[in-house]
């Protein structure tokens, strides 16, 4: 079975931080990925998506991920945050006609 | 979200008490999902469905069914309700069964007391 992990559980940095939150996943064939944002009592918004083609893509909000085949990794960057990037972040997989899998979630919390 | 609505957003209910949620879409998505969120675990698939009548079970079935008789409506129950089942209850759809990514509702928070 596919698994996606996020071993980053809580982060917490101060404003105008550059973030990197770290996602991989175990399927090795072709996979879609996607990184979800969950805003403090409300549901899961996609933030960005990646099917083929350019492995940086950009997304919301200036959030980009970037794709990497060889490590089986799918990571979410954004130069500068803001307080009000305060949130919980799920990577997802999908492939073939499968599910989607999601990780367990990474907190981030923002100091202003 | 447009398109996907769940109801209620609030319940409380006693222990050993039938619960229903109701997830409606207007979208005539094939595919929905119901995920229940819990502190630690992320999202948890509880059963899907991919047309009419037809449904599955997710990886946290137990102690809950599901049915669905239109399109547009998905119900999940809690057959008897208890602690363990307090959670927030999310919905999806989708077109396919994943690879372009779900459409979430807003959720329910249930507290079964």
């Amino acid at each position: 079975a596919q698994s996606v992990s996020q071993h980053n559980h809580h982060v917490i940095l101060s404003e105008a931080a550059s973030l990197e939150l770290g996602c991989n996943y175990s399927y090795g064939g072709t996979v879609n990925l996607f990184w979800y944002v969950q805003y403090p009592g409300q549901h899961l918004q996609l933030l960005l998506k990646y099917f083929s083609g350019d492995p940086l893509v950009k997304g919301i909000k200036g959030f980009e991920a970037e794709f990497i085949k060889s490590k089986f990794s799918f990571n979410l960057r954004k130069p500068s945050v803001q307080w009000s990037d305060t949130a919980e972040y799920f990577c997802a997989t999908g492939f073939g006609n499968e599910k989607l899998t999601f990780g367990t979630g990474t907190r981030l919390t923002i100091i202003p | 979200d447009a398109g996907i609505t769940q109801s209620p957003r609030h319940k409380v209910t006693e222990t050993g008490t039938p619960v229903t949620l109701r997830c409606h879409q207007t979208e005539n998505h094939r595919y929905m999902y119901w995920y229940r969120q819990d502190p630690g675990h992320g999202l948890r698939l509880i059963h899907y469905s991919y047309g009419v009548k037809d449904t599955d079970k997710g990886e946290v079935s137990d102690g809950y069914s599901v049915s669905r008789s239109k399109t547009e409506d998905f119900l999940l129950t809690l057959e008897s309700a208890t602690s363990s089942q307090t959670s927030v209850y999310f919905c999806a759809i989708s077109t396919d069964r994943g690879g372009y990514g779900y459409t979430f509702g807003s959720g329910t928070r249930l507290t079964v007391v």
